[in-house]
C-alpha cells in the first residue's frame, strides 16, 4: 500500500538555526501538505502546496517558513531560523487530485526539538 | 466557539461495547468531514470519510447533520485494537482544502 515517508523520524537543532524537513508524498497525489501537533495539542495546518505553488496557508506559516518541491517526489518544508516554540511534530500529508477537499494520508512525521 | 469540538474522554469501556463518539463543527461552509484515529505519538490514520447520508465500514457507523453541524461516530463489539485517540475533522470552508483537527476524544478499551 503506497504511503508518505517523511525524514529525518527526530530532529534535534539549536535555536537560530534553518532546518529542513523532507516528505515524499504519495505517488499519483497532487496536493500536498504540513501540519504539526505541538505536544499535548491539536493537529494545525501550516499549508497546502499544488501545481507548485502554496494554494493555502495558516498564520502559523510566516515568513520563517517555506516549502518546495526541488524534484518529482520530494516535497520539503524549511525553517529558517528556529524558535524554541517551533518544537512540535511535523506531519506531511498528501491527497489526489478531486474537486473537493478529500481524503489525506499522512507521513509518520518528523518530531523537531529546538533547544 | 472551538472550529470542531469533541469530548475529551477519556472513554473507558470493555471489550464488545459499544461507543459512541459526538462533534460539532462552527462552519457552515464545510464541505468535507473525516474521522481519524491517533495512536500515541503516531500520525493520524484515516478511518472514515462522513458523508451526509451516513455510511458504515464494518463496526464503524458515521452520520452527519449539516443543519445541526454535528458529525458522531459509532464504534460496535469493541475491540482492545481500538484504544486510540478519534479525531474528528472538517475542511476549513468552502472550496478550502485546508483541515480543521478537534482535539480528539480518548477511547480505553478494557479486557
Amino acid at each position: 500500500e503506497p504511503e508518505v515517508t517523511q525524514t529525518p523520524s527526530h530532529q534535534v537543532t539549536q535555536m537560530g538555526q534553518e532546518v529542513i524537513l523532507r516528505c515524499v508524498p504519495i505517488s499519483n497525489h497532487l496536493y500536498f501538505y504540513w501540519y504539526r501537533q505541538i505536544l499535548g495539542q491539536k493537529v494545525e495546518f501550516l499549508v497546502s502546496f499544488y501545481n507548485n505553488e502554496i494554494s493555502e496557508k495558516s498564520e502559523i506559516f510566516d515568513d520563517q517558513f517555506s516549502v518546495e518541491r526541488p524534484d518529482g517526489s520530494n516535497f520539503t518544508l524549511k525553517i529558517r531560523s528556529t524558535k524554541l516554540e517551533d518544537s512540535a511534530m511535523y506531519f506531511c500529508a498528501s491527497s489526489a487530485g478531486q474537486v473537493l477537499p478529500g481524503e489525506q494520508y499522512f507521513g509518520p512525521g518528523t518530531r523537531l526539538t529546538v533547544t | 466557539r472551538k472550529e470542531v469540538e469533541q469530548d475529551p474522554g477519556p472513554f473507558n469501556v470493555p471489550e464488545g461495547a459499544t461507543v459512541a463518539f459526538n462533534c460539532t463543527y462552527s462552519n457552515s461552509a464545510s464541505q468535507s468531514f473525516f474521522w481519524y484515529r491517533q495512536d500515541c505519538r503516531k500520525e493520524p490514520k484515516l478511518l472514515m470519510s462522513v458523508y451526509s447520508s451516513g455510511n458504515e465500514d464494518g463496526r464503524f457507523t458515521a452520520q452527519l447533520n449539516r443543519a445541526s453541524q454535528y458529525i458522531s461516530l459509532l464504534i460496535r463489539d469493541s475491540k482492545l485494537s481500538d484504544s486510540a485517540t478519534y479525531l474528528c475533522v472538517v475542511n476549513g470552508g468552502d472550496s478550502s482544502y485546508k483541515l480543521i483537527f478537534g482535539s480528539g476524544t480518548r477511547l480505553l478499551v478494557r479486557p
